[in-house]
């Protein structure tokens, strides 16, 4: 079963322009992982943030965690036509698995 | 570095055949995820491999879905007999124990582009 549900299913956006998309679950967890996936290839990993970070940065990436709320935020900034790809959130509870969310489909245009 | 490497990366068979796929994870990963993604489910985990040894198979849905790890550096998913609900995109993970708590990321091939006829 999926934890994570991720807001919004699919967005549309300009070269340039900010990219922001929610991600929440439902029990506790160690920690919260991005991932995105380009169109016919494997999931790759892109940030790691632990229950007791609250914000991390990783080049344009911008990723929060709220676990009072049990939710993430992923934001690209300055986005790229390269940044078109599906983008995953995917929880760690503890148990060696990964539960991983629905996805957000990022389009942005040129 | 070599990443996951998958074969092979597309499959189109019938009904009925067995399929085998499989998957090289990246030296030193001792753990091994195998992944079925559709677009009614989502991603989903069929198993996972600790040591070459499976720890929860809970995900596989059948009895016709089967994985086996002999070493380290090789692993199979096979369906027997095929049906085509089971079409689907099949990917292998792996990833290294961490040194703390949390699970280190995981490692991801390129997929298996399963058809079933």
């Amino acid at each position: 079963s999926q934890q994570g549900e991720e807001d919004p299913q699919a967005l549309s956006i300009q070269e340039g322009e900010n990219a922001t998309m929610n991600c929440s679950y439902k029990t506790s967890i160690n920690n919260l992982q991005w991932y995105r996936q380009n169109s016919g290839r494997g999931l790759v990993h892109l940030i790691l943030i632990r229950s007791n970070e609250r914000e991390k940065h990783s080049g344009r990436l911008r990723v929060t965690l709220d676990t009072s709320k049990k939710s993430s935020s992923l934001l690209i900034t300055a986005s790229r036509a390269a940044d078109t790809a599906s983008y995953f959130c995917a929880t760690d509870g503890g148990g060696n698995k990964l539960t991983f969310g629905t996805g957000t489909q990022l389009k942005v245009e040129l | 570095d070599a990443g996951v490497i998958q074969s092979p990366r597309h499959e189109v068979t019938e009904m009925g055949q067995e399929v085998t796929l499989r998957c090289k994870p990246i030296s030193g990963h001792d753990y091994l995820f195998w992944y079925r993604q559709t677009m009614m489910r989502g991603l989903e985990l069929l198993i996972y491999f600790n040591n070459n040894v499976p720890i929860d198979d809970s995900g596989m849905p059948e009895d016709r879905f089967s994985a086996k790890m002999p070493n380290a550096s090789f692993s199979t998913l096979k369906i027997q007999p095929s049906e085509p609900r089971d079409s689907a995109v099949y990917f292998c993970a792996s990833r290294p124990t961490g040194t703390g708590p949390s699970n280190q990321p995981q490692h991801f091939g390129d997929g298996t582009r399963l058809s079933i006829l």
